[in-house]
């Protein structure tokens, strides 16, 4: 079955630039399907981060749009976050999930998850 | 951006209970509406899709429904597994952001 399994450094420095990664496995990248991150301060509610097709395609949440990069990676069959001048207000558990439709919008649900990540933005 | 307000913020109830969670949008969303129930320390996990729709291995006691502004997640006979935070979130293409609920804690009475 389709899984999903999120990556990366769990502790970034103030200012500089956090960086996940989301490897799936079960289903190619390049048959479909939006991939999206999704994050979840501690004790609190869930905020979409963005969404990437497989050809490149990327759509953000506006409010984080000026410090959010999403890039795939097919040749590896996973795509990656960067969320550049973190503060401690970043720190979050970010998840990485499937789209529920393979339709061509990000405009959907989110059907299939990663367990998440935990970063903390501290010094 | 389309706001999603969830109530009650906590609901506490007795297994076997019927349990009935809204969700208000700040504007029309048509039937593009989520639910989900996440526990401590997992990811979310997708219930109800398009408002109404039961997501596959998805128990017959979590029904959803509503349109427009107005939703409704209901759980006709509360088991002990249902114990959890539930989310809404909304996808109308007419917003470029999906946006959740703020979660609504059901807990043990």
């Amino acid at each position: 079955q389709v899984q999903l399994q999120e990556s990366g450094p769990g502790l970034v420095k103030p200012s500089e630039t956090l960086s996940l990664t989301c490897a799936v496995s079960g289903y190619s990248i390049s048959s479909g399907y939006y991939w999206g991150w999704i994050r979840q301060p501690p004790g609190k509610g869930l905020e979409w981060i963005g969404s990437i097709y497989h050809s490149g395609s990327t759509y953000y949440n506006p409010s984080l749009k000026s410090r959010v990069t999403i890039s795939v990676d097919t040749s590896k069959n996973q795509f990656s976050l960067k969320l550049s001048s973190v503060t401690a207000a970043d720190t979050a558990v970010y998840y990485c999930a499937r789209v529920h439709s393979s339709g061509y919008s990000y405009h959907d649900a989110f059907d299939i998850w990663g367990q998440g990540t935990m970063v903390t933005v501290s010094s | 951006d389309i706001q999603m307000t969830q109530s009650p913020s906590t609901l506490s109830a007795s297994v076997g209970d019927r349990v009935t969670i809204t969700c208000r949008a700040s504007q029309s969303i048509s039937s593009w509406l989520a639910w989900y129930q996440q526990k401590p320390g997992k990811a979310p996990k997708l219930l109800i899709y398009k408002a109404s729709s039961l997501e596959s291995g998805v128990p017959s006691r979590f029904s959803g429904s509503g349109s427009g502004t107005e939703f409704t997640l209901t759980i006709s006979s509360l088991q002990p597994d249902d114990f959890a935070t539930y989310y809404c979130q909304q996808y109308n293409s007419y917003s470029p952001s999906l946006t959740f609920g703020g979660g609504t804690k059901v807990e043990i009475k």
